[in-house]
C-alpha cells in the first residue's frame, strides 16, 4: 500500500498569503489528485492528474510534482479557502488518501 | 449536471447489515466507475473499493473485503454498498464518488 504523508498537518494563512501543502508518497506514483473538504460537506475535486485544474476551481489553485513528491499551492489565500485538503493516489491498489491538512484563515 | 444522490442516515444495531444506495444522474452511468469511501468522524478518508457499472467488476481494498459488497442496478442507474456484521468501528459517513464528483454522504451509526 502506498502511504501518503501530508505536511503541514495544520496551518494558518492571512488573506493574500501564498500557501503550499506537500504530499510525500512512500513509493513513486504517476500522478496525484487533490481535494478540498469544508466542514459538513463532501470532498470537492480541485486538481487531477497532478496539475490539471478541475472545472470551476479558481486559478489561484495549482498543483505540481512527480515521483514521490507533490504539492498543492494556493497563490493568494482567501477566507473561503479555509478547509481540509487531501491528496489521493491511484497508481496502485489500494487507492489511498493523505491524512489531510487543515488550513485556517488568520 | 452530474448528481449522485445517496440514501439517508441509518441507525443500525451491532451485528446487523445495512445497504446504502447511490443514484446517479446527469451522465451515462456505465461510463464511470463508482467508488465508495469511508470517513470516520474527524478522520481522513479510506477507500473501500470500486465497481464498474458496465461489467459489474469489483475491486476491493483488502481491509474491507469481508465487510463491504458492491453491486449496481443498471436499470435504475443506482449503485449499492452493503455493509455486514456491523460494529461501532463501522460508524462513519460513507461517500459514493466518481473521483471527480461526490455524493453528499450517508451517515451510518451503529448502536444498540
Amino acid at each position: 500500500e502506498i502511504v501518503l504523508t501530508q505536511s503541514p498537518t495544520t496551518t494558518a494563512a492571512s488573506p493574500g498569503e501564498k500557501v503550499t501543502i506537500t504530499c510525500l508518497a512512500s513509493s513513486s506514483v504517476s500522478n496525484m489528485y487533490w481535494y478540498q473538504q469544508k466542514s459538513g460537506a463532501s470532498p470537492k475535486l480541485l486538481i487531477y492528474s497532478t496539475s490539471s485544474l478541475a472545472s470551476g476551481v479558481p486559478d489561484r489553485f495549482s498543483g505540481s510534482g512527480s515521483g514521490t513528491s507533490y504539492s498543492l499551492t494556493i497563490n493568494t489565500m482567501e477566507a473561503e479557502d479555509a478547509a481540509t485538503y487531501y491528496c489521493q493516489q491511484w497508481s496502485s491498489n489500494p487507492l489511498t488518501f493523505g491524512s489531510g491538512t487543515k488550513l485556517e484563515i488568520k | 449536471q452530474v448528481n449522485l444522490l445517496q440514501s439517508g442516515a441509518a441507525l443500525v444495531k451491532p451485528g446487523a447489515s445495512v445497504k446504502l444506495s447511490c443514484k446517479a444522474s446527469g451522465y451515462t452511468f456505465t461510463d464511470y466507475y463508482i467508488h465508495w469511501v469511508k470517513q470516520s468522524h474527524g478522520k481522513s478518508l479510506e477507500w473501500i473499493g470500486y465497481i464498474n457499472p458496465n461489467s459489474g467488476y469489483t475491486n476491493y481494498n483488502e481491509k474491507f473485503k469481508s465487510k463491504a459488497t458492491l453491486t449496481v442496478d443498471k436499470s435504475t442507474n443506482t449503485a449499492y454498498m452493503e455493509l455486514s456484521r456491523l460494529t461501532s468501528e463501522d460508524s462513519a459517513t460513507y461517500y459514493c464518488t466518481r473521483r471527480d464528483f461526490w455524493g453528499p454522504g450517508t451517515m451510518v451509526t451503529v448502536s444498540s
